[in-house]
Protein backbone atom coordinates (compact mmCIF):
# COMPACT_ATOMS: atom_id res chain seq x y z
CA UNK A 1 0.00 0.00 0.00
CA UNK A 2 1.36 3.42 -1.12
CA UNK A 3 2.39 6.08 1.51
CA UNK A 4 0.46 8.59 -0.99
CA UNK A 5 -2.86 7.63 -1.61
CA UNK A 6 -4.94 7.66 -5.32
CA UNK A 7 -8.13 6.70 -6.53
CA UNK A 8 -7.76 2.92 -8.52
CA UNK A 9 -9.37 4.18 -11.36
CA UNK A 10 -11.72 7.09 -12.91
CA UNK A 11 -13.93 7.78 -15.95
CA UNK A 12 -15.42 10.14 -18.37
CA UNK A 13 -16.54 10.33 -21.76
CA UNK A 14 -14.98 12.09 -24.65
CA UNK A 15 -14.70 16.04 -23.71
CA UNK A 16 -15.39 16.03 -20.24
CA UNK A 17 -13.15 16.85 -17.27
CA UNK A 18 -11.82 14.51 -14.75
CA UNK A 19 -9.48 14.78 -11.48
CA UNK A 20 -7.38 12.86 -9.82
CA UNK A 21 -6.22 13.56 -6.42
CA UNK A 22 -3.24 12.42 -4.12
CA UNK A 23 -2.86 12.50 -0.42
CA UNK A 24 -0.25 12.10 1.42
CA UNK A 25 1.28 14.17 4.31
CA UNK A 26 3.15 16.98 6.05
CA UNK A 27 6.37 15.24 5.97
CA UNK A 28 5.40 14.43 2.12
CA UNK A 29 3.45 16.83 0.02
CA UNK A 30 2.87 19.07 2.76
CA UNK A 31 6.62 20.72 2.57
CA UNK A 32 7.83 19.56 -0.64
CA UNK A 33 6.63 19.72 -4.99
CA UNK A 34 4.55 17.40 -6.25
CA UNK A 35 4.63 16.29 -9.82
CA UNK A 36 2.70 14.14 -12.06
CA UNK A 37 3.26 11.23 -14.85
CA UNK A 38 1.37 9.58 -17.50
CA UNK A 39 1.94 6.20 -18.43
CA UNK A 40 0.61 5.04 -21.57
CA UNK A 41 0.75 1.27 -21.95
CA UNK A 42 4.07 0.09 -22.63
CA UNK A 43 6.16 2.71 -22.63
CA UNK A 44 8.30 4.74 -19.98
CA UNK A 45 6.71 7.56 -17.77
CA UNK A 46 6.18 10.82 -19.14
CA UNK A 47 6.28 14.17 -16.96
CA UNK A 48 2.99 16.55 -16.96
CA UNK A 49 2.87 18.33 -14.00
CA UNK A 50 6.10 19.48 -11.84
CA UNK A 51 6.90 21.66 -8.96
CA UNK A 52 2.79 21.67 -8.71
CA UNK A 53 1.43 23.25 -11.12
CA UNK A 54 3.85 23.69 -13.51
CA UNK A 55 3.62 22.08 -17.42
CA UNK A 56 6.68 21.01 -19.04
CA UNK A 57 6.81 22.37 -22.49
CA UNK A 58 4.67 20.91 -24.95
CA UNK A 59 2.19 19.68 -22.35
CA UNK A 60 -1.43 20.88 -23.70
CA UNK A 61 -3.17 23.21 -20.84
CA UNK A 62 -6.21 20.61 -20.61
CA UNK A 63 -3.53 19.37 -18.03
CA UNK A 64 -3.49 20.87 -14.62
CA UNK A 65 -2.12 20.59 -10.97
CA UNK A 66 -2.67 22.30 -7.92
CA UNK A 67 -1.93 21.40 -4.15
CA UNK A 68 -3.19 22.55 -1.11
CA UNK A 69 -2.23 21.56 2.05
CA UNK A 70 -1.08 17.62 2.26
CA UNK A 71 -2.94 17.03 -1.38
CA UNK A 72 -2.77 17.64 -4.69
CA UNK A 73 -4.46 17.25 -7.62
CA UNK A 74 -4.17 16.36 -11.52
CA UNK A 75 -7.04 17.83 -13.77
CA UNK A 76 -7.64 16.87 -17.26
CA UNK A 77 -10.15 18.74 -19.45
CA UNK A 78 -11.36 18.17 -22.73
CA UNK A 79 -11.00 13.98 -22.22
CA UNK A 80 -9.43 12.13 -25.69
CA UNK A 81 -9.20 8.56 -25.89
CA UNK A 82 -5.38 9.12 -26.11
CA UNK A 83 -5.49 10.26 -22.86
CA UNK A 84 -6.47 6.62 -21.34
CA UNK A 85 -3.45 5.48 -19.53
CA UNK A 86 -1.91 5.14 -15.86
CA UNK A 87 -1.02 8.61 -13.64
CA UNK A 88 1.21 8.54 -10.90
CA UNK A 89 1.72 11.53 -8.71
CA UNK A 90 5.38 11.35 -7.05
CA UNK A 91 6.98 13.51 -4.39
CA UNK A 92 9.87 13.49 -1.73
CA UNK A 93 9.44 12.20 1.72
CA UNK A 94 11.45 14.75 4.27
CA UNK A 95 11.04 11.95 7.18
CA UNK A 96 11.96 9.18 4.68
CA UNK A 97 14.73 10.54 2.61
CA UNK A 98 12.72 8.91 -0.28
CA UNK A 99 11.20 9.47 -3.26
CA UNK A 100 7.46 8.49 -3.20
CA UNK A 101 4.91 7.48 -6.44
CA UNK A 102 1.14 7.21 -5.44
CA UNK A 103 -0.20 3.98 -6.70
CA UNK A 104 -1.18 5.10 -9.98
CA UNK A 105 -4.92 6.00 -11.29
CA UNK A 106 -6.22 4.17 -14.65
CA UNK A 107 -8.45 6.98 -16.68
CA UNK A 108 -10.51 5.30 -19.14
CA UNK A 109 -12.55 7.42 -21.78
CA UNK A 110 -15.73 6.04 -21.73
CA UNK B 1 18.88 15.13 -28.17
CA UNK B 2 18.61 14.87 -24.44
CA UNK B 3 17.95 11.15 -23.66
CA UNK B 4 18.87 8.56 -21.36
CA UNK B 5 19.57 5.06 -21.96
CA UNK B 6 19.35 1.53 -20.19
CA UNK B 7 21.18 -1.19 -20.76
CA UNK B 8 22.48 -4.34 -19.04
CA UNK B 9 18.99 -5.93 -17.96
CA UNK B 10 18.60 -9.58 -18.18
CA UNK B 11 17.78 -13.03 -16.34
CA UNK B 12 19.94 -13.95 -12.93
CA UNK B 13 18.99 -16.78 -10.66
CA UNK B 14 17.81 -15.46 -7.12
CA UNK B 15 20.80 -15.13 -5.11
CA UNK B 16 22.76 -13.66 -8.29
CA UNK B 17 24.11 -9.95 -9.03
CA UNK B 18 23.79 -7.84 -12.13
CA UNK B 19 24.99 -4.37 -13.12
CA UNK B 20 22.61 -1.89 -15.06
CA UNK B 21 23.69 1.10 -16.42
CA UNK B 22 22.35 4.16 -17.65
CA UNK B 23 23.81 6.74 -20.50
CA UNK B 24 23.34 10.00 -20.71
CA UNK B 25 23.28 12.03 -24.11
CA UNK B 26 22.77 15.88 -24.46
CA UNK B 27 23.53 17.13 -21.59
CA UNK B 28 26.26 16.46 -18.19
CA UNK B 29 24.92 14.09 -15.84
CA UNK B 30 27.01 15.72 -12.87
CA UNK B 31 24.74 18.57 -13.14
CA UNK B 32 21.74 16.37 -12.31
CA UNK B 33 20.02 14.27 -9.86
CA UNK B 34 19.72 10.77 -11.27
CA UNK B 35 16.89 8.22 -9.99
CA UNK B 36 16.00 4.79 -10.41
CA UNK B 37 12.57 3.84 -10.50
CA UNK B 38 11.52 0.35 -11.40
CA UNK B 39 7.90 -1.44 -12.41
CA UNK B 40 6.77 -4.73 -11.40
CA UNK B 41 4.70 -6.61 -14.26
CA UNK B 42 1.37 -5.29 -13.62
CA UNK B 43 2.46 -2.85 -11.21
CA UNK B 44 2.98 0.56 -10.12
CA UNK B 45 5.97 2.74 -9.87
CA UNK B 46 8.69 2.01 -7.33
CA UNK B 47 11.36 4.40 -6.45
CA UNK B 48 14.55 2.18 -5.93
CA UNK B 49 17.43 4.91 -5.39
CA UNK B 50 18.78 8.51 -6.31
CA UNK B 51 22.37 9.76 -6.66
CA UNK B 52 22.59 13.70 -5.96
CA UNK B 53 24.28 15.89 -8.53
CA UNK B 54 28.01 17.18 -7.95
CA UNK B 55 27.04 20.35 -6.24
CA UNK B 56 25.69 17.74 -3.41
CA UNK B 57 28.76 15.57 -3.59
CA UNK B 58 26.75 12.44 -5.48
CA UNK B 59 25.35 11.61 -2.27
CA UNK B 60 22.57 8.77 -2.61
CA UNK B 61 19.75 7.81 -0.63
CA UNK B 62 18.04 4.22 -1.12
CA UNK B 63 14.77 2.81 -0.79
CA UNK B 64 14.43 0.44 2.56
CA UNK B 65 13.50 -2.34 -0.16
CA UNK B 66 16.92 -2.61 -1.35
CA UNK B 67 19.42 -0.73 0.97
CA UNK B 68 22.56 -3.09 2.08
CA UNK B 69 21.83 -4.75 -1.41
CA UNK B 70 22.01 -2.32 -4.10
CA UNK B 71 24.31 0.34 -5.36
CA UNK B 72 24.64 3.71 -7.08
CA UNK B 73 27.80 4.82 -8.58
CA UNK B 74 28.68 7.23 -11.36
CA UNK B 75 31.59 7.25 -14.62
CA UNK B 76 31.39 11.16 -14.67
CA UNK B 77 34.04 10.38 -17.78
CA UNK B 78 31.39 8.05 -19.81
CA UNK B 79 28.35 10.38 -18.71
CA UNK B 80 27.12 7.15 -16.94
CA UNK B 81 25.85 5.90 -13.93
CA UNK B 82 25.38 2.35 -12.49
CA UNK B 83 22.78 0.55 -10.36
CA UNK B 84 24.55 -2.84 -9.11
CA UNK B 85 22.18 -4.93 -7.92
CA UNK B 86 23.14 -7.97 -5.50
CA UNK B 87 21.77 -10.86 -3.88
CA UNK B 88 18.85 -10.28 -6.04
CA UNK B 89 15.29 -11.48 -5.28
CA UNK B 90 12.28 -12.69 -7.09
CA UNK B 91 10.57 -9.74 -5.85
CA UNK B 92 12.98 -7.33 -7.78
CA UNK B 93 12.26 -8.40 -10.99
CA UNK B 94 10.72 -5.51 -13.34
CA UNK B 95 11.75 -2.61 -15.67
CA UNK B 96 14.10 -0.47 -14.12
CA UNK B 97 14.36 3.23 -15.39
CA UNK B 98 16.61 5.93 -14.86
CA UNK B 99 15.50 9.12 -14.84
CA UNK B 100 16.62 12.94 -14.59
CA UNK B 101 15.26 15.53 -11.82
CA UNK B 102 16.60 19.03 -10.97
CA UNK B 103 15.56 20.28 -7.87
CA UNK B 104 15.71 24.13 -7.02
CA UNK B 105 18.09 25.11 -4.54
CA UNK B 106 16.74 24.30 -0.67
CA UNK B 107 14.01 21.48 -2.26
CA UNK B 108 14.58 18.16 -2.50
CA UNK B 109 12.49 17.16 -6.09
CA UNK B 110 11.21 19.34 -8.98
CA UNK B 111 9.94 16.33 -10.86
CA UNK B 112 11.92 13.44 -13.44
CA UNK B 113 11.57 15.07 -16.88
CA UNK B 114 13.77 12.79 -18.82
CA UNK B 115 12.55 9.12 -18.59
CA UNK B 116 14.92 6.72 -20.51
CA UNK B 117 13.16 3.40 -22.01
CA UNK B 118 13.75 1.07 -19.04
CA UNK B 119 15.41 -2.47 -18.98
CA UNK B 120 14.50 -5.43 -17.93
CA UNK B 121 15.80 -7.25 -14.72
CA UNK B 122 13.82 -10.78 -14.59
CA UNK B 123 14.84 -12.25 -11.52
CA UNK B 124 13.90 -16.26 -11.52
CA UNK B 125 15.82 -19.88 -11.22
Amino acid sequence: QSVLTQPPSVSAAPGQKVTISCSGSTSNIGNNYVSWYQQLPGTAPKLLIYENNKRPSGIPDRFSGSKSGTSATLGITGLQTGDEADYYCGTWDSSLSAVLFGGGTKVTVL
Amino acid sequence: EVQLVESGGGLVQPGGSLRVSCAASGFSLSDHYIDWVRQAPGKGLEWVGRSRNKANGYTTEYAASVKGRFTISRDASKNSLYLQMNSLKTEDTAVYYCARDTPRVGTSTSGMDVWGQGTTVTVSS
